[in-house]
């Protein structure tokens, strides 16, 4: 069965440094998202892509973040300046085309920030 | 604002029993509304996904409901097995928008 991945599982980083998530989404989805949990807390939407541009993002996805979809099948988000407060679990995610198909996600990637 | 809350956050129950775990929503205007099961340290599995137009979906054990107008939905865990020892959460999909938003979620133990 087709599923999104996301590499790496973990990332530990300096305050300051630029970090890329990867992402590869379910290849024949359309529609592409970024969410975080911070630990304990909810899931937060960030970002969501379609047609090689924002679709719509948060608060949370300032000046900081940006996303790309560098090729046909690779969606990343890169985070230029890491603060401490960055640190979560960050999830990929695609659906295939309707407004109300399902979201499917990847495991996430722990981004740790030190 | 959306705003999805589910209660309670921790339920701990003896393995066999059926079980019903709770989200309510504030706004009815969403398209969807989708489970999903955590793991510790993992990601998010999609288990069930209502549309606005029903009313339930049931997938094996797993039955979810939905009723818009009093802003709920449940989900319905029959005959619970240690495996299914997790975090749930519900998300909605709001009404002119592409994100979910998610609840806090619900940690299930069931107790062999």
């Amino acid at each position: 069965e087709p599923e999104v991945t996301q590499t790496p599982s973990h990332q530990v980083t300096q305050m300051g440094q630029e970090v890329i998530l990867r992402c590869v989404p379910i290849s024949n989805h359309l529609y592409f998202y970024w969410y975080r949990q911070i630990l304990g807390q909810k899931v937060e939407f960030l970002v969501s892509f379609y047609n090689n541009e924002i679709s719509e993002k948060s608060e949370i996805f300032d000046d900081q973040f940006s996303v790309e979809r560098p090729d046909g099948s690779n969606f990343t988000l890169k985070i230029r300046s890491t603060k401490l407060e960055d640190s979560a679990m960050y999830f990929c995610a695609s659906k295939w085309q309707g407004t109300a198909d399902t979201q499917y996600f990847g495991p996430g990637t722990r981004l740790t920030v030190l | 604002k959306q705003e999805v809350t589910q209660i309670p956050a921790a339920l701990s129950v003896p393995e066999g029993e059926n079980l019903v775990l709770n989200c309510s929503f504030t706004d009815s205007a969403i398209y969807n509304l989708q489970w999903f099961r955590q793991d510790p340290g993992k990601g998010l599995t999609s288990l069930l996904l209502i549309q606005s137009s029903q009313r339930e979906q049931t997938s094996g054990r797993l039955n979810a409901s939905l009723d818009k107008s009093s802003g709920r939905s449940t989900l319905y865990i029959a005959a619970s097995q240690p495996g299914d020892s997790a975090t749930y959460l519900c998300a909605a999909l709001v009404q002119g928008a592409q994100k979910l938003v998610f609840g806090q979620g619900t940690r299930l133990t069931i107790n062999p």
